[in-house]
Formats: C-alpha cells, sequence, structure tokens
C-alpha cells in the first residue's frame, strides 16, 4: 500500500520562473486536496478535487496559480512567474469519501524562491 | 467560518510521561470532524487520531486519545507514555462535514521529548 507521492520533494527557482509540482494520491482515494504552509504555521488550503472536477479554490489561489487533475488520478500544481513570497511547503493530500474523509498526506514539495 | 487555536507553541516532557495538548476550537456548523496531525522535522503530516462531533465516545488509537469536550469546544490530545519519537510538531485540525471539504489547522505545538 503506497501512500500520497511528491515530486520533487525540494525545488529552488529564480524570481519570476515557472515552476510546476506533481502529486500522486493514494490509488483508490478520488479526492485530492493542495495546501501551503509557511514557516511557524499551519497549513492553509489552496484547491480540492474530486476526481477530475476542481470544487473549490481558495482565495490564496492567485492567477499565478493553477491546479489540473486530468484523468482523476495525479495532479499538478503550477505557479507561474514565482515570487519570494511562493517560497513554502507546498503539500498534497489524499482522501476517500467515507465515514470520516480523513486527508492523508504527501512528503511535501519545499519551493524557495531566491 | 471555522478557528483552531493551539495556545502551547512549544512543550517540553519527560520520557514516559504522559502530555496534553490543548486545542480550542470554534464553528457554526452542526457537523464536523476534528483531526490531530503529528509533523516530524521531515516535514509529512501525519494523521493519528479524529473524533467526529456527534461521537458519544472519545477516540483511542493506541497511545493516542482525544479528550473531546463539545460544550467547551475543546479536542485535547493525549499521548500516553511519551516516547523520543514523539517529538514532532503536532497540529490540531477540523472539518465541516457537509459543503466544506478543506481543513482548518491551527498554529501547532512543538513537543519535545527529553531523555
Amino acid at each position: 500500500d503506497t501512500g500520497v507521492s511528491q515530486d520533487p520533494r525540494h525545488k529552488i527557482t529564480k524570481r519570476g520562473q515557472n515552476v510546476t509540482f506533481r502529486c500522486d494520491p493514494i490509488s483508490e482515494h478520488n479526492r485530492l486536496y493542495w495546501y501551503r504552509q509557511t514557516l511557524g504555521q499551519g497549513p492553509e488550503f489552496l484547491t480540492y478535487f474530486q476526481n477530475e472536477a476542481q470544487l473549490e479554490k481558495s482565495r490564496l489561489l492567485s492567477d499565478r496559480f493553477s491546479a489540473e487533475r486530468p484523468k482523476g488520478s495525479f495532479s499538478t500544481l503550477e505557479i507561474q512567474r514565482t515570487e519570494q513570497g511562493d517560497s513554502a511547503m507546498y503539500l498534497c493530500a489524499s482522501s476517500h469519501r467515507g465515514d470520516t474523509d480523513t486527508q492523508y498526506f504527501g512528503p511535501g514539495t519545499r519551493l524557495t524562491v531566491l | 467560518a471555522q478557528k483552531i487555536t493551539q495556545t502551547q507553541p512549544g512543550m517540553f516532557v519527560q520520557e514516559k510521561e504522559a502530555v496534553t495538548l490543548d486545542c480550542t476550537y470554534d464553528t457554526s456548523d452542526p457537523s464536523y470532524g476534528l483531526f490531530w496531525y503529528k509533523q516530524p522535522s521531515s516535514g509529512e503530516m501525519i494523521f493519528l487520531i479524529y473524533q467526529g462531533s456527534y461521537d458519544q465516545q472519545n477516540a483511542t488509537e493506541g497511545r493516542y486519545s482525544l479528550n473531546f469536550q463539545k460544550a467547551r469546544k475543546s479536542a485535547n490530545l493525549v499521548i500516553s507514555a511519551s516516547q523520543l519519537g514523539d517529538s514532532a510538531m503536532y497540529f490540531c485540525a477540523m472539518r465541516a462535514n457537509f459543503g466544506n471539504e478543506k481543513l482548518t489547522f491551527g498554529t501547532g505545538t512543538r513537543l519535545t521529548i527529553i531523555p
């Protein structure tokens, strides 16, 4: 039983560059979530998918951010024209609609924008 | 809107002692779930325990138990017989059960177990 995986684990980029992160959920999970965590804070919700449909987006998700889950399996999160304020840990989680709908997290992608 | 408050930024506990991590919440949703996650220095969020708002009994998972007091809107995590491997950040989170699927997290408590 494999857990949620994320790639890459670390990304260093220069301001203004585009970056893309990938998340592979637990195979039988139909819900997928993206969160952002900055130093000293708890994770903050960005967006979530049920199958391939993006059902909710946070106001934190500016126009420079876009997320997709084209076939209802893996998801990508792209940040265009990165800014230093985008430096954070990006966490992906997945869940299966059920009694508790518990979200299981991946190891995260740590983004550093220079 | 939902809000989670964790008032203990850091705690130091002697190995083998029990520890209680505080969590209070605020919500207008009639049905919700409360979660605790552990985040070691590696960064991964590890699910520990869940409590539903209508559950009559407090949740337990091995050495973890959740002291749920609905009237006080508190959901404290109790770790019995603490181990060195318990040193980590601990986050309390909640989610409404209908229509709003996101988790709302507190700011966390850093627990350090002293040998």
